[in-house]
């Protein structure tokens, strides 16, 4: 067990339709990242929050937006959703912004999003 | 653009039958290089991480070197609960995200 959680652990929604995954991230942890695995692709950054700011952006689509709450949990909105956005999504958590060395991120157990 | 490569794409062992997965990367100011295992439907699990050429680091029976444009993950004598799959990952300079490789399927037959 990583310390991470995610919920919910499945979701089933139908095209055009809007949700919201969450992530809780290990105690004491500031930074907050959203990755996207599919099926035909690894494991693709969307974006990281520090302390409840954004610090980085990567392959994360405009109908996508997230955000960290002043508890330090997160949310990741997805918008518009089409049959594409199908995939695992994942949180992960690490220490701090910018150590000495790169920090280890630790991953949840993923939600898993089906659009019809 | 940074890019992580691993090889080959699925591997099949006999349990006890040694072996290495590959991990290529293109990433200048290579910030530091990362293992994890992940099983089916499961969130990846940190396994090592490796900062400078010339590293190792060992967990059981899992070894992890680093070189200036590869690292190796070396499983010695492997045992059918190390089928997994295992994902190398680096992290670039200037923030803090982890650039994937698409993984490495090993299954261990008893």
């Amino acid at each position: 067990d990583s310390g991470v959680t995610q919920t919910p652990k499945h979701l089933i929604t139908a095209t055009g339709q809007r949700v919201t995954l969450r992530c809780s991230p290990r105690s004491g942890d500031l930074s907050v990242y959203w990755y996207q695995q599919s099926l035909d692709q690894g494991l693709q950054f969307l974006i990281q929050y520090y302390n409840g700011e954004e610090r980085a952006k990567g392959n994360i689509l405009e109908r996508f937006s997230a955000q960290q709450f002043p508890d330090l949990h997160s949310e990741l909105n997805l918008s518009s959703l089409e049959l594409g956005d199908s995939a695992l999504y994942f949180c992960a958590s690490s220490g701090g912004e910018r150590g000495g060395r790169e920090e280890t991120q630790y991953f949840g157990p993923g939600t898993r999003l089906l659009v019809l | 653009e940074d890019q992580v490569t691993q090889s080959p794409e699925a591997l099949r062992l006999q349990e006890g039958e040694s072996s290495s997965l590959n991990c290529s990367y293109t990433v200048s100011g290579l910030r530091g290089l990362f293992w994890y295992r992940q099983d089916p439907g499961k969130g990846p699990e940190f396994l090592f991480t490796l900062y400078s050429a010339g590293e190792e680091k060992e967990k059981e029976r899992l070894k992890a070197t680093l070189t200036k444009k590869e690292s190796f993950l070396h499983i010695t004598a492997p045992k059918p609960e190390d089928s997994a799959t295992y994902l190398c990952a680096a992290a670039p300079p200037g923030f803090q995200k982890l650039v994937f490789g698409t993984g490495t399927r090993l299954l261990v037959s008893p």
